[in-house]
C-alpha cells in the first residue's frame, strides 16, 4: 500500500539522550515535512524538504535535525539540546510545494522523556 | 508571515446541528488552503481543500469556500453526526517567495458532538 510510514509510534527518551525517528514514503513525493504537535495545540513545523540532499529550518528548528539523504526518507533526530522533547511528532509528504499540492500525514510518533 | 486564525473551541453540538468553524488567515500571492481532521491518537486526514479565490471545498457534507476578500475559509456541515466529533485543523500552504512549500495551521478546534 501507498502511503507514509513512522516509525516506531512509542518511544521513550531519557533526559541527555539523542533519538531518531524514521519516517518513509513510497508516494514518489519530492517535498517532506516533520511537525511537532503539544497536546491540545496546533502544529508547529520543525522542517520540511523539498528536494534531496536540501532542507529549510521551519519554526521551531532548535535542538532539531534532520537530513534528506534518499527521497523516500526523512529521519528527525531530537537532540539533547531539545530541552522539552515530549511530544506528538508528524511526518508529510508532498508532490511538490507548489500551489494546489495537498500534503498527506503520516500515523505520527509518541515522544516521551522519561 | 504566514499565520492562520481559528475560532476557539471546544464546539459542542447535538446531533443533525449545523456547524461552523471559523477560519481566517494572512498570507502573501496564493495560498491554497485546507481542512484537515484529526481523531484521537491519530495522523491528520485530509478533509477538503480550496486553491484559489471562490472555490469550493467539500467532502462527506463538509464544505468551505475560499473568499479572498474577507480571507477566510470557513468550514460548514449541515447536519453534525456523533462520528464527526474530532479536532478540526484549518491550513494554509504558500507557493511562493521565501515561504514556498510552508504548511501553516491554526490552533485547530475540538468538536464534540452528542447523540
Amino acid at each position: 500500500d501507498g502511503g507514509i510510514t513512522q516509525s516506531p509510534k512509542y518511544l521513550f527518551r531519557k533526559e541527555g539522550q539523542n533519538v531518531t525517528l524514521s519516517c518513509e514514503q513510497n508516494l514518489n513525493h519530492d517535498a517532506m515535512y516533520w511537525y511537532r504537535q503539544d497536546p491540545g495545540q496546533g502544529l508547529r513545523l520543525i522542517y520540511y524538504s523539498q528536494i534531496v540532499n536540501d532542507f529549510q529550518k521551519g519554526d521551531i528548528a532548535e535542538g532539531y535535525s534532520v537530513s534528506r539523504e534518499k527521497k523516500e526518507s526523512f529521519p528527525l533526530t531530537v537532540t539533547s539540546a531539545q530541552k522539552n522533547p515530549t511530544a506528538f511528532y508528524l511526518c508529510a509528504s508532498a508532490d511538490s510545494g507548489g500551489a494546489g499540492n495537498t500534503i498527506y500525514f503520516g500515523e505520527g510518533s509518541w515522544l516521551t522523556v522519561v | 508571515g504566514n499565520s492562520v486564525t481559528q475560532m476557539e473551541g471546544p464546539v459542542t453540538l447535538s446531533e443533525e446541528a449545523f456547524l461552523t468553524i471559523n477560519c481566517t488567515y494572512t498570507a502573501t500571492g496564493y495560498p491554497s488552503l485546507f481542512w484537515y481532521v484529526q481523531y484521537p491518537g491519530e495522523g491528520l486526514q485530509l478533509l477538503l481543500k480550496a486553491t484559489k479565490a471562490d472555490d469550493k471545498g467539500s467532502n462527506k457534507g463538509f464544505e468551505a469556500t475560499y473568499r479572498k476578500e474577507t480571507t477566510s475559509f470557513h468550514l460548514e456541515k449541515g447536519s453534525v453526526q456523533v462520528s464527526d466529533s474530532a479536532v478540526y485543523f484549518c491550513a494554509l500552504l504558500n507557493a511562493g517567495g521565501t515561504s514556498y512549500g510552508k504548511l501553516t495551521f491554526g490552533q485547530g478546534t475540538i468538536l464534540t458532538v452528542h447523540p
